[in-house]
């Protein structure tokens, strides 16, 4: 099984801030099958990056995916206010399917 | 546009069988491609994924809870079902039923809030 440990736990900024947050492996992730989701309160996660790199239908550029292997990083060039919510990385390249534990944006 | 639609019951007892149905509306269940699934999230914690299925039958099942589950298809109905024996309240949490059209699940309904209690 792997295991996906993002970090931090909690990033606090301020709109208009860059967010980087990271979402490292256990074991290499194959062929980058590696996907984020944001999820607010009250709601269903939204696909935003599958591919590692690859953002999903209708996602703003602010939003961008890297990287391989077993590190991986979302980055949100700059925050806007409907971006603070939870984040989760989740690996789909063979079972068990599983998700980090998330990444919560809250305004600084 | 697939839509998804969870149904069942929002309060189980312990021990009990949970069982869950999630309704597909914009597409069809026998996509040759989709894959449905069952994603729980208890209250206040992160996502956890319970099991998937193809149309055609293959099923595949978080190690954590396969000696608990079976998911079913009906394709008359559209319609694919989630049942979790011997519920304990761990087993708390809203769950999401959700497609994975080309790997990752971009597809994804509103969640059903399921508690475990006497």
């Amino acid at each position: 099984e792997i295991v996906l440990t993002q970090s931090p736990g909690t990033l606090s900024l301020s709109p208009g801030e860059r967010g980087t947050l990271s979402c490292r492996a256990s074991q290499s992730v194959s062929s980058n099958y590696l996907a984020w989701y944001q999820q607010k309160p009250g709601q269903a996660p939204r696909l935003l990056i599958y591919g590692a790199s690859t953002r999903a239908t209708g996602i703003p550029d602010r939003f961008s995916g890297s990287g391989s292997g077993t590190d991986f990083t979302l980055t949100i060039s700059r925050l806007e206010p409907e971006d603070f919510a939870v984040y989760y990385c989740q690996h789909y390249g063979g079972s068990p399917l599983t998700f980090g534990g998330g990444t919560k944006v809250e305004i600084k | 546009q697939l839509q998804l639609q969870e149904s069942g019951p929002g309060l189980v007892k312990p021990s009990e069988t949970l069982s869950l149905t999630c309704s597909v509306s914009g597409g069809s269940i026998s996509s040759s491609n989709y894959f449905w699934a069952w994603i729980r999230q208890p209250p206040g914690k992160g996502l956890e994924w319970v099991a998937s299925i193809h149309y055609s039958g293959s099923t595949y099942y978080n190690p954590s809870v396969k000696s608990r589950v079976t998911l079913s298809v009906d394709t008359s109905k559209n319609q694919f079902s989630l049942k979790l024996r011997s519920e304990t309240a761990a087993d708390t949490a809203v769950y999401y039923c959700a497609c994975a059209t080309y790997g990752p699940f971009d597809y994804w309904g509103q969640g059903t809030l399921v508690t475990v209690s006497s």
